[in-house]
Formats: C-alpha cells, structure tokens, sequence
C-alpha cells in the first residue's frame, strides 16, 4: 500500500500562509497526471475535496487554496488563512488500489 | 445538484451484521463508480470498498483489513449503492461515508455519513 505522511498539526496566524505538506513512499504520478488529492474536514461534518490530480482546483473551492507537487511530495497552500479555514486536511492517493489516505494536519490559528 | 444521503447504522453487537444504504440523485449514476470511507471516532479516513460501473462488469474491490466481511453492491435502477458488514467488531465503530468517484479517480461528493457503533 501507498503511504501518505502528513504532519499532525500546523499553528498559523489570520492572514498569514498555510503550507501543508504531504509525502508518499512511493510514486504516484501516472501518465502525466498526479494521483494525489486534497480534502477539507470541518468537526462533524463530511470531509469536501479542494484540490484533484495535485493542483486543480475543486468546484466552488476559494482561490486562496492551491496545490503543488508530483512524484512523492506535495503541498496545499492557503494563502491568505482565514478564520474558517480551521479544520484538518488530508491528502489522498488513487494511483494505486487501496485508495490511502494521509493520517489528516489539523490547522489551528495562532 | 449532486446529493448523497447514508442510511442503515445504528448500535449493533459485536458479531452481528449491518446493510448500510446509499441514495443519490442529481447525476447519470449509472456512469459512476462509488466507494465507501470510513472514520473512526476521532481517527482519519479509511476507504472500505469501491464498486465499478455496469462497463467495468460491477467490478468490486475491498480494503484489505475488511475483505472477506464486507459486500458492495449497486442497483442503478434506485441510483442507490450498498455495504453489508458482517462479524461486526468493536474497531468497525465508525461514521460510514458513501463517495462519488469522479472520472478522474478522486472522491467529488460526500454523505453525510451514518454511524455504526459496535458494543455488547
């Protein structure tokens, strides 16, 4: 299995940049395309994809949200955070079955 | 617009067996493929099992920590997807979400999910 390494908390000031990363053990890149996924989770709600194939942006998503990365490693950007961003983001790999998840960051403000 | 609503969970025993449903409406359920994912109190997402489309022969997939308790199953005459859990145990406790797969291999869409508790 594919397994995603993401750091468990990131503390950020109103305003500021958020930059959440995400790394796997093996390559996920395939045919051009980046395998990797982003998801929002807010406290007792359902999880909301942001960011597919590693830098597209999800319907409706803010543009303060960008994505980057191929091969291993990958980020998630907010830039500028604001207040409602806090929530805990988890990267997601579909190149290979079982679909893996990272463990989620939780991103709290300063 | 696209919605997804998780029936069926409730309190079950360890050992017993749960069938948890999955209404969609609003898109061709016919030409998707869907999943279900699951979260631990607490815990992060875990995938659970993904059932391909009438072109892909309804092929069937299963993480492996479930194979061998757990079925998924489609009706696309009811745009409707199913989990059956059987042997329930106190580690199956979860929220259970069902997820579109978008043509692109990502989850696009979300229940809300239903609970599944599992206590003696």
């Amino acid at each position: 299995d594919i397994v995603l390494t993401q750091s468990p908390a990131l503390a950020v000031s109103l305003g500021q940049r958020a930059t959440i990363s995400c790394k796997t053990n093996q390559n996920v890149d395939y045919y051009g395309n980046s395998y990797m996924h982003w998801y929002q989770q807010k406290p007792g709600q359902q999880p909301k994809l942001l960011i597919y194939l590693a830098s597209n942006l999800a319907s409706g998503i803010p543009a303060r949200f960008s994505g980057r990365g191929s091969g291993t490693d990958f980020t998630l950007t907010i830039d500028p955070v604001e207040a409602d961003d806090t929530a805990t983001y988890y990267c997601q790999q579909s190149r290979n079955l079982p679909n893996t998840f990272g463990a989620g960051t939780k991103l709290e403000l300063k | 617009e696209v919605q997804i609503l998780e029936t069926g969970g409730g309190l079950v025993k360890p050992g017993g067996s749960l069938r948890l449903s999955c209404a969609t409406s609003g898109f061709n359920f016919n030409d998707y493929f869907m999943n279900w994912v699951r979260q631990a109190p607490g815990k992060g997402l875990e995938w659970v099992a993904q059932i391909r489309n009438k072109n892909y022969n309804y092929a069937t997939y299963y993480a492996e920590s479930l194979e061998g308790r757990v079925t998924i199953s489609r009706d696309d005459s009811k745009s409707s997807v199913y989990l059956q859990v059987s042997s329930l145990r106190a580690e199956d406790t979860a929220i259970y979400y069902c997820t579109r797969w978008a043509r692109d291999w990502y989850f696009d869409f979300w229940g809300p999910g239903t609970m599944v508790t599992v206590s003696s």
